[in-house]
């Protein structure tokens, strides 16, 4: 079992429609990053946080550290926001430091 | 500023070849992190630099070398390619640990046949 799990896998939408990308983890972390990969294949972060919720215009990403989940909201979703989202946690290793463990990312595509 | 840039884009060498992947970055960051994007997998952290002139290994850094000889640049080196190396690599580079954001180049698109 990954240590980083993400679902769905794939997520069509209507433009307009809200939109919900889940993450789980099954180890303690510090933090949780969740990116975007454009169809051209760049990486951009969106958010990190280590607790409550961040909020950056349409996008809205929440953590609940105890029940190792993390959500990544889209409201009124548009086709320019299709792309894969990717969550990654920061897990502390035995020797103290910090690596990322990434999901295998969400596909989102927003119909017109 | 170019933020995190890669060079080559695209590469395509025969079993046994060897090339070098350079990623340099103009933003005084100490981090610096080789990963690889494989289809139906999450990113992979091949190699990462915690400082000019250090380095270490991540989570797949067979079949791979890599340098850190100035803070601003982060060399991935293939000695002897293999077809398991067709992937897409990128570069990233964060202030310090994994809580900072990280910033990532455009990709090396890398084919090995």
């Amino acid at each position: 079992k990954n240590e980083v799990e993400q679902s769905p896998q794939n997520l069509t939408a209507q433009e307009g429609e809200f939109i919900t990308i889940n993450c789980s983890y099954s180890v303690g972390i510090s933090a949780l990053h969740w990116l975007q990969q454009h169809p051209g294949g760049g990486i951009v972060s969106l958010f990190m946080l280590s607790s409550g919720k961040k909020k950056h215009g349409r996008l809205i990403a929440t953590i609940n550290i105890q029940e190792k989940h993390s959500s990544l909201h889209i409201t009124a979703s548009h086709p320019r926001d299709s792309a894969v989202y990717i969550c990654a946690a920061v897990i502390i290793t035995q020797g103290g430091s910090e690596k990322l463990v990434f999901g295998k990312g969400t596909k989102l595509t927003v119909n017109p | 500023n170019a933020g995190v840039t890669q060079t080559p884009k695209f590469r395509v060498l025969k079993t046994g070849q060897s090339m070098t992947l350079l990623c340099a970055q103009d933003m005084n960051h100490e981090y610096m992190y080789w990963y690889r994007q494989d289809p139906g997998m999450g990113l992979r952290l091949i190699h990462y630099s915690v400082g000019e002139g250090t380095t270490a290994k991540g989570e797949v850094p067979d079949g791979y070398n890599v340098s850190r000889l100035k803070k601003q640049n982060f060399l991935l080196g293939l000695e002897s390619a293999a077809p398991s190396q067709t992937s897409v690599y990128f570069c990233a580079s964060s202030y310090t640990s994994g809580r900072n954001e990280q910033y990532f180049g455009p990709g090396t698109r890398l084919t090995v046949t």
